[in-house]
C-alpha cells in the first residue's frame, strides 16, 4: 500500500512554454501534498504544501506565480511550470501524506529538462 | 535557522559489517523523525519514522535511535548488504507557518562493497 505516482517521470521542453506534472497517491488519500525539487548531488528542497480544496503555501523564495500548484482532489495533485527556463531543469518529486498525518510517501519523481 | 546535519563524507564498509548513520539537528524539537532511502534518479523510499517518546525502533535489519537531549538519530543497518548501498536521508518533523513538514538533510552516501 502507500502508493504515490507521478507523471510523467521525464519531460523535455523547449524554453517559454509550460510543462504540467501529476501526482498521485493511487490507494489512499491525502489531504496535504508536497512538491519538492532536488538538484544533483542535493537535498530535496520543499516547494509548497497543498491542502485539497485550497491555496497552495509556498516556501519563501519559490514563485508562486511560476509554480503553479491545484490540488483538486484527495488523490491529484499537479504542478505547473510556467514559462520554463533552463534553470528550472531539475527534478521535481511529489509526496503525499496519509491521513494519519505521519508518514509521507514519495512519488518517483519528474526529470524536468528545458532546452 | 532549523538546521540537519548527517555525515557528508560516503560511508564505505564491508558487507556484512554494520553501518551507522548519524543525524544531528539544532534549534527546534521535532516531535518525530523519519529515515529515508534515495536510489539515483529517484524518489525517496520510506524506512522508518520514529516519535519523541520513542528511544529505540527497529524494522528487520534496520534500527532507529532518537536522543532528544542529544537531538541526535542514529540509523543502523545489520548484516549490510551490496543491495543497501544507496543515499540515506534524516528528515525530522517542524511545524513551520502553521504547517507539519519534513525538513531533510542532505544525506550520507553508503557503500557496501562485497
Amino acid at each position: 500500500g502507500a502508493v504515490v505516482s507521478q507523471h510523467p517521470s521525464w519531460v523535455i521542453c523547449k524554453s517559454g512554454t509550460s510543462v504540467k506534472i501529476e501526482c498521485r497517491s493511487l490507494d489512499f488519500q491525502a489531504t496535504t501534498m508536497f512538491w519538492y525539487r532536488q538538484f544533483p548531488k542535493q537535498s530535496l528542497m520543499l516547494m509548497a504544501t497543498s491542502n485539497e480544496g485550497s491555496k497552495a503555501t509556498y516556501e519563501q523564495g519559490v514563485e508562486k506565480d511560476k509554480f503553479l500548484i491545484n490540488h483538486a482532489s484527495l488523490t491529484l495533485s499537479t504542478l505547473t511550470v510556467t514559462s520554463a527556463h533552463p534553470e528550472d531543469s531539475s527534478f521535481y518529486i511529489c509526496s503525499a501524506r496519509d491521513l494519519a498525518g505521519e508518514v509521507q510517501y514519495f512519488g518517483p519523481g519528474t526529470r524536468l529538462t528545458v532546452t | 535557522s532549523q538546521k540537519i546535519e548527517q555525515n557528508s563524507e560516503a560511508l564505505n564498509i564491508q558487507e556484512g559489517k554494520t553501518a551507522t548513520l548519524t543525524c544531528n539537528y539544532t534549534n527546534y524539537s521535532p516531535a518525530y523523525l523519519q529515515w529515508y532511502r534515495q536510489d539515483p534518479g529517484r524518489g525517496p523510499v520510506f524506512l522508518l519514522l520514529i516519535r519523541e517518546n520513542e528511544k529505540e525502533k527497529r524494522k528487520e535489519r534496520l534500527k532507529v535511535t532518537f536522543d532528544t537531549t542529544l537531538k541526535q538519530s542514529l540509523f543502523h543497518i545489520t548484516a549490510s548488504q551490496p543491495a543497501d548501498s544507496a543515499t540515506y536521508l534524516c528528515a525530522p518533523e517542524g511545524v513551520s507557518g502553521g504547517y507539519n513538514k519534513l525538513i531533510f538533510g542532505a544525506g550520507t552516501r553508503l557503500a557496501v562493497h562485497p
